[in-house]
């Protein structure tokens, strides 16, 4: 069964610091997606990034960065240089191969809540 | 534009009523979704329609009745609201359609906020 497990509740950093989100899943499948969304405090959800099974490179965008490593199950997520705007709520989330119909089953990690403090 | 749309953002009502929310996604997307997001921020699957049919109904209780009158439109109807329904109710789509190369990332509304008192 698809399990994502973010075994941080909470983290507080202060401004300026690196912060590592962690992520691990499980999942029987080789086909599968892998992803990361915000909820900052006004409560939307923001698609970050979209990684499927079969690309493990590492992807930066600006300061953000994601490391996919298939062989200890993870996909952390990591900001460089955190400012007060980052705090939010992350989200990782897994999608398998679909079910019938081409339907996708995500299941959402317990979410990370991050402060950047001033 | 706002890619998934839903109403009302926030809903307080009291208990034993009926409520609606609405979604509508311009995304041309196959698929929608119900996600409800409890107090601790948890997020789980309630419904998903592709092409208005129901493909996912993940144990929710009989007074939930989801309504897709057409794959751009998914409606969501509570009957005899209980305190426990009090969540945050987010709408989604995604493409979902077969193939590794199409883009099945799942979209949000910006949520709706019910409180039931």
């Amino acid at each position: 069964a698809q399990k994502v497990t973010q075994a941080q509740t909470e983290i507080s950093v202060v401004e300026k610091e690196d912060v590592t989100l962690d992520c691990v899943y499980e999942t029987r499948d080789t086909t599968y997606y892998l992803f990361w969304y915000k909820q900052p405090p006004s409560g939307e959800l923001v698609f970050l990034i979209r990684r499927n099974s079969f690309d493990e490179q590492n992807e930066i965008s600006g300061r953000y960065s994601w490391n996919f490593q298939k062989s200890t199950s993870s996909f952390n997520f990591t900001i460089t240089a955190s400012q007060v705007v980052d705090s939010a709520v992350y989200f990782c989330a897994l999608s398998e191969a679909p079910l019938t119909s081409g339907t996708y089953k995500y299941i959402f990690g317990t979410g990370t809540r991050l402060k950047v403090l001033a | 534009d706002t890619a998934v749309s839903q109403t009302p953002k926030y809903l307080v009502t009291q208990m034993g009523n009926d409520k609606s929310i609405k979604c509508e996604q311009n995304l041309g997307h196959d698929t929608m979704y119900w996600y409800k997001q409890d107090s601790k921020k948890f997020l789980k699957i309630m419904f998903s329609y592709n092409n208005k049919e129901l493909i996912i109904n993940e144990t929710v209780p009989n007074r939930f009745s989801p309504k897709s009158p057409d794959k751009a439109h998914l409606n969501l109807h509570i009957n005899s609201l209980e305190l426990g329904d009090s969540a945050v109710y987010f709408c989604a789509s995604s493409q979902g359609r077969l193939g590794l190369q199409l883009g099945n990332t799942i979209y949000f509304g910006e949520g709706s906020w019910l409180t039931v008192v």
